[in-house]
């Protein structure tokens, strides 16, 4: 049983486009998160969520929005991609609280060409 | 905010060898957790081990330990009888106390397991 899944796991796709990133976790948790990995291998949260309300915005742009349609999923939608947009997006979902481990999915490979 | 450093950006141990990877973090908070993350070439990122700050004693998973210094605030992940497997990138991380903040990493150390 997959526990964090996301949809898709490689995207390529020209400068200007529109997409989205699907995430969907079984955990039963009420919390869920978007980090980007970028080509260093910087993590860096940009989205948090508990119950469905936004908690954490970090200094993303305009053209990321995340939509929490119930608890289980969080999806990403990007509007006119930018080249530096390229990275690796993880979603992970925990229980409320610091001390909770956040279970990570396997991360979107996003290319902007 | 919150800072987390990894002064290492690759290590390299012989197989069985035991091997220490470092972490330093600032926070001007009281209750916080820290943790060490595994990240191999698969790109999944897995829990290695875990640390209350509030707990004096050092976590212990296995191989795993670390050694939790908090008036330093520094704390470093110690891998023991290193196995092949071992091989990926090591993130640490603090989480606050809070509810839903997000995981603040480190740059990551790359672990490379000589046979």
């Amino acid at each position: 049983d997959t526990a964090v899944s996301q949809t898709p796991k490689y995207l390529v796709t020209q400068m200007g486009n529109d997409k989205s990133i699907k995430c969907e976790q079984n955990l039963g948790h009420d919390t869920m998160y978007w980090y980007k990995q970028d080509s260093k291998k910087f993590l860096k949260i940009m989205f948090s969520y508990n119950n469905k309300e936004l908690i954490i915005n970090e200094t993303v742009p305009n053209r990321f929005s995340p939509k929490s349609p119930d608890k289980a999923h969080l999806n990403l939608h990007i509007n006119s991609l930018e080249l530096g947009d390229s990275a690796v997006y993880f979603c992970a979902s925990s229980q409320p609280g610091g001390r909770e481990t956040q279970y990570f999915g396997p991360g979107t490979r996003l290319l902007v060409l | 905010a919150q800072t987390v450093t990894q002064s290492q950006p690759e290590m390299s141990v012989q197989e069985a060898e035991t091997v220490t990877l470092s972490c330093t973090y600032d926070t001007s908070e009281s209750d916080y957790y820290l943790f060490w993350y595994k990240q191999p070439p698969s790109r999944q990122m897995i829990l290695v081990i875990r640390q209350e700050a509030y707990k004096q004693q050092n976590a212990t998973e296995n191989r795993f330990s670390v050694n939790f210094q908090k008036a330093a605030k520094s704390f470093s992940l110690k891998i023991s009888d290193s196995q092949l497997g071992d091989a990926a990138m090591y993130f640490c991380a603090y989480n606050s106390g809070g509810g839903a903040d997000g995981l603040t990493f480190g740059k990551g150390t790359h672990l490379i397991i000589q046979p």
